[in-house]
This record gives structure tokens, C-alpha cells and sequence, in this order.
């Protein structure tokens, strides 16, 4: 268990439609990530979050967004959502500094109908 | 840009036997290099990191890796396999700016462990 967790474990939606993803990293951890994985793009970066303000930015559709709360938790929005959407999304969180390790959590598997 | 790049999809290897996934890696300036291992329906999980100093690098499981810089390689090794370390590995380098720990993965190499 890497203590990052992730809800919900699945989620079935229709196209056009609008989902939340939710992450609580560990403990003291600042730094929160999000990637997608799929078959055929692999695991991409999304996006990072640090202490609240938004850090690096990666081919992240306009359709998604994120933001991480003063609690640290963070939330990725998806929004009209597309088949190509559907998609293993992990959040990871690390502490601040220099090569510090990404711990990841059991992913949201998301199937867009 | 920098880039990650995992040759084979797929590693089979008797189990008993010494095992390599290769990783080879581009990069600007110092390189930042992790391995992951991800089992059927679960998260990503560490298993080593090189960042800097000696360039054999211990990990979770029994699994190693060595960094070489002339080779620009990372390649993860075990002595030993085991049915257990079938998996999906994947190797990842972090990110050009340095306010930033964003991780580029490689494709993912399957190792499969056969009895």
C-alpha cells in the first residue's frame, strides 16, 4: 500500500458527460500527479500540483481540468467526455525536492459508452 | 526532449535464471531515473531509483539496476527470477525543468517468468 488513495476504483459513463476523480496523497506530501494510461498513448503526465498552485502542465486536453484543495487532496475533472477518454488514471504524490520518489495510487478506471 | 525508451515489449526468462529489462534514456543534464513495476489491476510501484553516486543501484524485491552514462542505459536486473515478477516494468526519467518532478515513462516492458 503506497498510501496514496484514489476514488472511485471504477466509473462507466456516457459520452458527453462530466466525471470527478478524487486523490488524498500521503501523508506530508506537497506534490500531486496526475497520468493517464491507455493502450495506445502509454502513461502520460497530466498535470502536477504543488501546495495548492498548479506546477507543470503536460498534454492535458482542455476538456480536463484539476485543482488541489488546502487539505491537499486533489481533484481531476473530466469533462464531455469521449470514448478515446476511457483510460487507467493514476494520481501519484511525492515530497517537495530534487528526486524525490512518486508514489502512485490504484488508479480509477474510467469507461466512457 | 528528453525521452525514455524500453526495446523489448516483451522479456521471458525460466525462472531460476538472471534477468534484464533494458532501458535506454535521452536526456539534458543530469538524469533522474526510476523503475516501476506495475502488477494486473494495480498501481505503479517503486522499485529503485538512480539520481547520483554509485552506479549500481539496489532496490525493492532483489531487483538492481545500472547506470551507465557512456551507454546512456539503466537497465534493471535480478539474479534470480521468480514466478512472482511477472509483470509489467516500466522505466521513467524525470522532466527537463527542475521545478518540476513530472515523470516520462517509457512504453513498458512485460517480463514473464515461466516455471
Amino acid at each position: 500500500d503506497s498510501g496514496v488513495t484514489q476514488t472511485p476504483k471504477h466509473l462507466i459513463t456516457a459520452t458527453g458527460q462530466r466525471v470527478t476523480l478524487r486523490c488524498s496523497p500521503r501523508s506530508g506530501d506537497l506534490s500531486v500527479y496526475w497520468y493517464q494510461q491507455s493502450l495506445d498513448q502509454g502513461l502520460q503526465f497530466l498535470i502536477q500540483y504543488y501546495n495548492g498552485e498548479e506546477r507543470a502542465k503536460g498534454n492535458i486536453l482542455e476538456r480536463f481540468s484539476a485543482q488541489q484543495f488546502p487539505d491537499l487532496h486533489s481533484e481531476l475533472n473530466l469533462s464531455s467526455l469521449e470514448l478515446g477518454d476511457s483510460a487507467l488514471y493514476f494520481c501519484a504524490s511525492s515530497a517537495q525536492g530534487v528526486g524525490e520518489t512518486q508514489y502512485f495510487g490504484p488508479g480509477t478506471r474510467l469507461l466512457v459508452l | 526532449a528528453q525521452s525514455v525508451a524500453q526495446p523489448e515489449d516483451q522479456v521471458n526468462v525460466a525462472e531460476g535464471n538472471p534477468l534484464t529489462v533494458k532501458c535506454t534514456y535521452s536526456v539534458s543534464g543530469n538524469p533522474y531515473l526510476f523503475w516501476y513495476v506495475q502488477y494486473p489491476n494495480r498501481g505503479l510501484q517503486f522499485l529503485l531509483k538512480y539520481i547520483t553516486g554509485d552506479n549500481l543501484v539496489k532496490g525493492s524485491y532483489g531487483f538492481e539496476a545500472e547506470f551507465n552514462k557512456s551507454q546512456t542505459s539503466f537497465h534493471l536486473k535480478k539474479p534470480s527470477a521468480l514466478v512472482s515478477d511477472s509483470a509489467l516494468y516500466f522505466c521513467a526519467v524525470r522532466g527537463p525543468s527542475s521545478n518540476t518532478g513530472k515523470l516520462i515513462f517509457g512504453q513498458g516492458t512485460t517480463l514473464q517468468v515461466k516455471p
